[in-house]
Order: C-alpha cells, then sequence, then structure tokens
C-alpha cells in the first residue's frame, strides 16, 4: 500500500542508549522530514531532507542525527538518549519543501 | 522569526453547531497553507491546502480561507458531528520556506 510508514511505534529506552526511529515512504516524495511533538511547543522541526544524500537541520536538530541513502528511507537516529528526547517523533514526506505533506502514525520514543 | 497563534486552544460544543477556528502568522508572508486534523494518538491527516495562488479551499463540511494582506486563516466547520472531535493545526510556509505549525485547537463536540 502506497504510503508513509513508521517503525517501532512505541520504544522505551534507557538515558544514553543509541536509538534509530524509522521511516518509510513509498511515493516517491523528494522531501521528507522529522518533526517532534511535545506538549506546549507543537510540531517542531528537527531535520528534513531535500533528496538522497541531501540533508538539513531544522529547528532543533542537537542530539539527533540523520541519513538518507534512498530516496524511501530517512532514519532518525539519537546517539546518545536523554530524557528531554522522550517525545512523539513524526515523519512527513512531501513533493516540495512546502507543498502538501503527508505524515506517518508516530513513533513514541520513552526515554528512562 | 515566524510564530503561529490558533484560538482558540480548546473548544466544546453541542453537535450541529457551525465552528470558526483561527490561525494567525505573526509575517503575513505566506506561501502556502495547510490545515490538519489529529486523532488521540494517531498522527496528521491534511484536509485542507491553499496554495500561493488560492484564497479558499472547500472540502464537504470544511471550509478554509487564507487573507494573505493579514496573514490569517480560517477554518469552518459546517453541522459538527461527535466524528468531528480532535485536534486542528494549521502549518504555515513563508514564502519557499519549510512549514511552521500552530499549537492547535482541540475540538470536542457532544451529542
Amino acid at each position: 500500500d502506497a504510503g508513509i510508514t513508521q517503525s517501532p511505534r512505541y520504544k522505551i529506552t534507557e538515558t544514553g542508549r543509541q536509538v534509530t526511529l524509522m521511516c518509510h515512504q513509498t511515493w516517491s516524495h523528494s522531501y521528507m522530514f522529522w518533526y517532534r511533538q511535545d506538549l506546549g511547543h507543537g510540531l517542531r522541526l528537527i531535520y528534513y531532507s531535500a533528496a538522497a544524500d541531501i540533508t538539513d537541520k531544522g529547528e532543533v536538530p542537537d542530539g539527533y542525527v540523520v541519513s538518507r541513502s534512498k530516496t524511501e528511507n530517512f532514519p532518525l537516529t539519537l546517539e546518545s538518549a536523554t530524557r528531554s528526547q522522550t517525545s512523539v517523533y513524526f515523519c512527513a514526506s512531501g513533493r516540495e519543501v512546502n507543498t502538501e505533506a503527508f505524515f506517518g502514525q508516530g513513533t513514541r520514543l520513552t526515554v528512562v | 522569526k515566524q510564530e503561529v497563534t490558533q484560538i482558540p486552544a480548546a473548544l466544546s460544543v453541542p453537535e450541529g453547531e457551525n465552528l470558526v477556528l483561527n490561525c494567525s502568522f505573526t509575517d503575513s508572508a505566506i506561501y502556502n497553507l495547510q490545515w490538519f486534523r489529529q486523532d488521540p494518538g494517531k498522527g496528521l491527516t491534511s484536509l485542507l491546502l491553499i496554495q500561493s495562488s488560492q484564497r479558499e479551499q472547500t472540502s464537504g463540511r470544511l471550509n478554509a480561507s487564507l487573507d494573505k494582506s493579514s496573514g490569517r486563516s480560517t477554518l469552518y466547520i459546517a453541522a459538527s458531528q461527535p466524528g468531528d472531535s480532535a485536534t486542528y493545526l494549521c502549518a504555515g510556509a513563508p514564502d519557499t520556506d519549510k512549514l511552521i505549525f500552530g499549537t492547535g485547537t482541540r475540538l470536542q463536540v457532544f451529542p
């Protein structure tokens, strides 16, 4: 089925561990985005990518790493998880940077 | 820095009412504007997209308008139903930059 899928849906990890959140889209959209959603802050952009091998920082990139070796995949890695990174993470894709965006179901990450 | 404000933050209404949700941008130079719906524990679903050459969009009972001179958008929901209960988010892009999201309006429609 066409769409955008995130995995895992739920993750609990310990402080200091590395964790990778996966995102896969089947539309061949050029742009992909990672957001985090927190109470009181709304959705904040972490990183985005305009194409394979092209990534750029968003509003809150510190502590995160992304890669995009293939157009359809855009994994987000927390190199050394901290409790402040407990959040719901959403991946999105779109044809252009600011045209209609399509979101995945989210990953709820808890860092203990 | 562009900021987006959504008013009201929460709204509880009886079924059948017509509703207006508001979204305003500190910088009125909005290129595209999108309204989303988010159900609890779920992702965002795109409802309406107003592109740079447009002023409004309609889908069923939903109508969204954008006043570029003031940087304000309105989402109108006609004849609200309990199934409309969700959080509604607006997101705008200044010129050719990335979408910036508001913090949402939490809507509850009771029977």
